[in-house]
């Protein structure tokens, strides 16, 4: 069964350093997403894809954080520096374009930032 | 932000009991999904229902709609050691690239 790829599971790092997640979603997926979910909470959206476009990234913190999915395969989330706010769980997601919108997750990366 | 409030916050049953969960929103939407989450598989889809359906089962699981309430709840029949994980509901509305909004889960535990 085709799953979406995310490294590396963990990371802790400590404040001002910078960190990067990787995702590869389900081949032939168009949408890529990027959540962060703190614990006890549900998932926010930070970043749409659809293919190499970013279609949403109103709630992404752009002082700091970065995304970019080159080829419309891959992607990667960058965040520089990092805070202790930044201390969640970071979500990858796919699916197929159209309106059914069954999205498939990855494992996430529990990121500490002490 | 997040539309969805699940309801309760936390469900403790017994195994083989059905549990219930809820889902309120805020805004008019196109469908509604439910996701389980737990620490072994992650966040996996369960099953959507849209707007204009009314109720929907998969195998233990029924879920209703009712839009003019802007609700919805989830029901497990049996309930398994297995089912002890995070609900949460989902919504996306019109125009949004079909973008989810999430509510802050219901935390069930099921004890055996």
């Amino acid at each position: 069964e085709a799953e979406v790829a995310q490294s590396p599971r963990y990371k802790i790092t400590e404040k001002s350093q910078a960190v990067a997640f990787w995702c590869d979603p389900i081949s032939g997926h168009a949408t890529l997403y990027w959540y962060r979910q703190i614990l006890g909470q549900g998932p926010e959206l930070l970043v749409q894809f659809q293919d190499e476009s970013v279609v949403d990234d109103s709630q992404l913190p752009k002082d700091r954080f970065s995304a970019e999915r080159l080829k419309g395969v891959d992607s990667t989330l960058k965040i520089q520096p990092a805070e202790l706010g930044d201390s969640a769980m970071y979500l990858c997601a796919s699916s197929l374009a159209g309106n059914h919108n069954e999205q498939f997750f990855g494992p996430g990366t529990r990121l500490t930032v002490l | 932000s997040q539309q969805g409030e699940e309801d309760p916050q936390a469900l403790s049953i017994q195994e083989g009991e059905n549990a219930t969960m809820n889902c309120s929103y805020k805004t008019s939407i196109n469908n509604l999904q439910w996701y389980r989450q737990n620490s072994g598989r992650g966040l996996v889809h369960l099953i959507l229902i849209r707007s204009n359906e009314r109720e929907k089962h998969s195998g233990r699981l029924r879920v209703t709609l009712d839009t003019s309430k802007k609700s919805s709840s989830l029901l497990i029949t049996a309930s398994r050691a297995a089912d002890t994980a995070s609900y949460f509901c989902a919504t996306d509305a019109p125009d949004s690239n079909y973008q989810l909004i999430w509510g802050a889960g219901t935390k069930l535990i099921i004890k055996p």
